[in-house]
C-alpha cells in the first residue's frame, strides 16, 4: 500500500517569505504525484502534477515542485508567498498502472501573515 | 469549462436517517471517485467507478453504497447515519481510457451534518 507523509502540519510565514513544504511517499512502483490546495470551505484545486518527464514541474500561482525519485520526495516550493496563499495544502499520489484513487497526505495548513 | 457538479451542497440529517449524494462528472470523463473528508482530516477514498463498473473500494462502510448510472452520474447512498458520518463528501472525475490519463478534478463537495 502506498502512503504519503507531510511533515509540516502548520506553517506560518510572512508575506514575501519563501515556502517549501515537504512531501514523501512510500511506494516502490511508478507513481503520479500531485499537490492540491484547499481554501477554507472550498473544494480541492490542483496546483501541479507530475506524471513523467522533467522532474521540476511548474504549477499555477507561481508554485513549483521537484520530484526526487531517490528520496521519494515531491516538495512544493514558492519563492515569495502572498496573503492569499493561506490555505491547506495536500500532497497526493496514485499509481498509474493499477488503482488510480489518490492517497493524500495529512495536509499542511499554511498561514501567511500580511 | 464544465466542472464536476455535486448536489446538494449542504445536507442536514438526523441519526439513523438515509442520505443520497449526487455527482455529475465532467463530460466524457470515464472514472468517478468518492472521498470523505472529516473535520481537520485529509480526504479518504471511499469508492470509484470506471465506465459505470465499480473499480476500487476503500474505507467505505457497509452502510454506504454507490453506483454509476448510464449517463455517468453517480450517487452515494448512506443509510443508518451516525454522528461520525458528518463530513465533507467530495466527488472527483478523471479520464484514463486509451493510455491517456488526466488528474482528478474535484467537485465543490457536499457537507453532510448528522444531528
Amino acid at each position: 500500500a502506498q502512503s504519503v507523509s507531510q511533515h509540516n502540519h502548520h506553517v506560518i510565514l510572512s508575506e514575501a517569505a519563501s515556502l517549501e513544504l515537504g512531501c514523501n511517499y512510500s511506494y516502490g512502483g511508478t507513481v503520479n504525484l500531485f499537490w492540491y490546495v484547499q481554501y477554507p470551505g472550498q473544494h480541492l484545486q490542483l496546483l501541479l502534477k507530475y506524471f513523467s518527464g522533467d522532474p521540476l514541474v511548474k504549477g499555477i500561482k507561481g508554485f513549483e515542485a521537484e520530484f526526487i525519485k531517490s528520496k521519494f520526495s515531491f516538495n512544493l516550493r514558492k519563492p515569495s508567498v502572498q496573503w492569499s496563499d493561506t490555505a491547506e495544502y495536500f500532497c497526493a499520489v496514485n499509481s498509474p498502472g493499477s488503482a488510480r484513487q489518490l492517497t493524500f497526505g495529512s495536509g499542511t495548513q499554511l498561514t501567511v501573515l500580511p | 469549462a464544465a466542472g464536476v457538479i455535486q448536489s446538494p451542497r449542504h445536507l442536514i440529517k438526523e441519526k439513523r436517517e438515509t442520505a443520497t449524494l449526487k455527482c455529475y462528472p465532467i463530460p466524457r470523463h470515464d472514472t468517478v471517485y468518492w472521498y470523505q473528508q472529516g473535520p481537520g482530516q485529509d480526504p479518504q477514498f471511499l469508492i470509484s467507478f470506471y465506465e459505470k463498473m465499480q473499480s476500487d473500494k476503500g474505507s467505505i462502510p457497509d452502510r454506504f453504497s454507490a453506483q454509476q448510472f448510464s449517463d455517468y452520474h453517480s450517487e452515494l447512498n448512506m443509510s443508518s447515519l451516525e454522528l461520525g458520518d458528518s463530513a465533507l463528501y467530495f466527488c472527483a472525475s478523471s479520464w484514463r481510457r486509451g493510455g491517456l490519463e488526466t488528474e482528478a478534478f474535484f467537485g465543490q463537495g457536499t457537507r453532510l451534518t448528522v444531528v
